[in-house]
């Protein structure tokens, strides 16, 4: 078993939706939460990062995180088709190994005109 | 700000070939990592510098690849032989240090054919 699962999709939504975005983990030792967007052929740009659990907002884009549960989602309102990219979530813990990033295996979005 | 430069952006070699990967990190940033993304997967780390020091190479496979970075800037990755299992894109990120946000090139995709 993987130490962070990601549902590989693909998404598929019209503009507007509201996608939602999952990742479980199973390490306690995980302290910090990521959400990376990835462009074809690009490299990873980090989106959103937590530390605790809650939820954080940026603009469209909300980052929550349940260590009680070990599940991280990112929610992206009033969808565009810009925002079509492979969404990678990555955790990583303060000591370690814990400390390298580790990521999940990405969901595929397409945001439909 | 210039970012993380990598270069070739895209090689296609035969297996038992040699094969190397440079990159130059953003200006300042003594962490430098190399990471292996196959396709439909989240990036692997493959090693670690703090500086010119390798830190974390534990899953560097040793007795193909090998890495360097020379004072402490640019790096090289270097493959010898290639087998047909390392078709993949090859990410470098650097960041001011290993508690901070980690920043991407745009990869070097390999082919071995």
């Amino acid at each position: 078993q993987k130490e962070v699962e990601q549902d590989p999709g693909p998404l598929s939504v019209p503009e507007g939706a509201i996608v939602s975005l999952n990742c479980t983990y199973s390490n306690s030792a995980f302290q910090y939460f990521m959400w990376y967007r990835q462009y074809s052929r690009k490299g990873p740009e980090l989106l959103m990062y937590t530390y605790s659990s809650g939820n954080k907002e940026d603009g469209r884009f909300t980052a929550q995180v349940d260590k009680s549960s070990k599940y991280i989602s990112l929610f992206i309102r009033d969808s565009q088709p810009s925002d079509s990219a492979t969404y990678l979530c990555a955790m990583s813990g303060s000591s370690g190994s814990a400390r390298q990033l580790t990521f999940g295996s990405g969901t595929q979005l397409t945001v439909l005109p | 700000e210039a970012g993380v430069v990598q270069s070739p952006r895209y090689k296609i070699i035969e297996k038992k070939q040699p094969v190397a990967f440079w990159c130059n990190p953003i200006s300042g940033h003594n962490t430098l990592y190399w990471y292996r993304q196959n396709l439909g997967q989240g990036p692997e780390l493959l090693i670690r510098y703090e500086n010119e020091e390798a830190v974390d190479d534990s899953q560097l496979p040793k007795d193909r690849f090998s890495a360097e970075r020379l004072k402490g800037v640019d790096s090289t990755l270097k493959i010898q032989p290639a087998e047909l299992g390392d078709s993949a894109v090859y990410l470098c990120a650097s960041s001011p240090s290993v508690v901070d946000t980690q920043y991407f090139g745009p990869g070097t995709r390999l082919t071995v054919l």
